[in-house]
């Protein structure tokens, strides 16, 4: 157990709906990574957070929007679902933002859309 | 950019056999260097990192040394287990990326008894 958590573990939906994927990094870690994994696109860095403010952006669609609120808990908004964003997706914590820190992935939260 | 490029799989190998599983990448800089396990139907874990030239990253059995003249960060294991079976997956990290992850496409690694 890695200590990072995301939920609903699994979510399915139709096209054109919006879902909203929560992340909870493990305890003390103040950085917040989101990821897609998808089988035609491997896995692919969408954003991060640090204690609130976002830090680096990758390759995250404009239907995509993520927070991360004060308590450190993150969210990842997906909207105007396609069927290509059919995806795991996966969360990361890590204590700091540079290059020594550690991170620790969630379970990931698979999402379908029909 | 930066990128990883990784051999393909799937790898199958009998319990026992030695494994070697191919990575390079392509980097500005002076990255930092992961493999990342994923366990059928888990998240991923880190295995080892290496983070400046010449390191050897070691853990379970697994090593790995960041050559930079050849720009590589194989991973080697003496002796695989059927416990061993999972995707491996070779990243990048660097200040240009904001310290996230970059990484290879994953190789499957299958250990019959």
């Amino acid at each position: 157990d890695s200590g990072v958590t995301q939920t609903p573990k699994h979510l399915i939906t139709a096209t054109g709906q919006r879902v909203t994927l929560r992340c909870s990094p493990r305890s003390g870690d103040l950085s917040v990574y989101w990821y897609q994994q998808s089988l035609d696109q491997g896995l692919q860095f969408l954003i991060q957070y640090y204690n609130g403010e976002e830090r680096a952006k990758g390759n995250i669609l404009e239907r995509f929007s993520a927070q991360q609120f004060p308590d450190l808990h993150s969210e990842l908004n997906l909207s105007s679902l396609e069927l290509g964003d059919s995806a795991l997706y996966f969360c990361a914590s890590s204590h700091d933002s540079g290059n020594y820190n550690e991170q620790f992935f969630g379970p990931g939260t698979r999402l379908t859309v029909l | 950019g930066n990128s990883v490029t990784q051999m393909e799989g799937p790898v199958t190998l009998s319990e026992e056999a030695f494994l070697t599983i191919n990575c390079t990448y392509t980097a500005t800089g002076y990255p930092s260097l992961f493999w990342y396990v994923q366990y059928p139907g888990e998240g991923l874990q880190l295995l080892l990192k290496a983070t400046k030239a010449d390191d050897k990253g070691s853990n379970k059995g697994f090593e790995a040394t960041y050559r930079k003249e050849t720009t590589s960060f194989h991973l080697e294991k003496g002796s695989v287990q059927v416990s061993d079976s999972a995707v491996y997956f070779c990243a990048l990290s660097d200040l240009r990326s904001g310290y996230a992850l970059n990484f290879g496409k994953g190789t499957s690694l299958l250990v019959t008894p």
